[in-house]
């Protein structure tokens, strides 16, 4: 039973690029959420996609957007990234409307230089 | 909007020995889940243990156990018999009730570090 997962494992960009993300969920599950884990934080939402739509949303800005695909897996993008934008990025899944647990890929560490 | 507080920042136990992480949050729900997630340096994101505030009976998972007090809106977690393998960032996590319409977004709070001694 495959479980989350995402890639790239690490990322190197610069200020004002942009840089995609992705996740594939637990099989079985159909909706996603992504957090944002800053050095010595707890992950932060930053939204959730279900049926290939954003269904929630964090406090972050309209530089994050996302995208679903027929298959459940997930794209973050960040545009016009800033030095703050480093972080662990985090994906979970969960099956739509259940009380499951969700279930967390290994992340994404992102170094914006 | 929910809080979740995690008061301390690091903790220390002797391997063996037993150790209780706190946890207290805020919301005006009546049905939710609290979780506790264990964090190593791999990164993983792992379920520790889970409770559904409905129910009054604290969870246990083998060495990890729950304090939960609904009143007081509190959620410690206790690890018994500690291992050197225990030793990670620990994060009290909190869910609305499927119900609520709020889909399934975690709040997290800031995270125990625990180390292990021998």
């Amino acid at each position: 039973d495959a479980g989350v997962t995402q890639s790239p494992t690490h990322l190197i960009k610069t200020r004002g690029q942009q840089v995609t993300l992705r996740c594939s969920p637990k099989s079985g599950h159909d909706t996603v959420s992504w957090y944002q884990q800053a050095l010595g934080q707890g992950p932060q939402f930053i939204f959730q996609y279900y049926e290939e739509e954003e269904r929630q949303r964090g406090n972050f800005p309209d530089r994050f957007s996302g995208h679903q695909f027929p298959n459940y897996s997930s794209e973050l993008n960040v545009n016009a990234l800033l030095l703050g934008d480093s972080a662990l990025y985090l994906c979970a899944s969960i099956i739509q409307g259940t009380a499951e647990t969700q279930y967390f890929g290994p992340g994404t560490r992102l170094l914006v230089l | 909007a929910q809080t979740v507080t995690q008061s301390q920042p690091e903790m220390s136990v002797q391997e063996a020995e037993t150790v209780t992480l706190s946890c207290t949050y805020d919301t005006s729900e009546s049905d939710y889940y609290l979780f506790w997630y264990k964090q190593p340096p791999s990164r993983q994101m792992i379920l520790v243990i889970r409770q559904e505030a409905y129910k009054q009976q604290n969870a246990t998972e083998n060495r990890f156990s729950v304090n939960f007090q609904k009143a007081a809106k509190s959620f410690s977690l206790k690890i018994s018999d500690s291992q050197l393998g225990d030793a990670a960032m620990y994060f009290c996590a909190y869910r609305s009730h499927p119900w609520s319409g709020t889909a399934s977004k975690l709040t997290f709070g800031t995270g125990t570090r625990l180390q292990v001694t021998l």
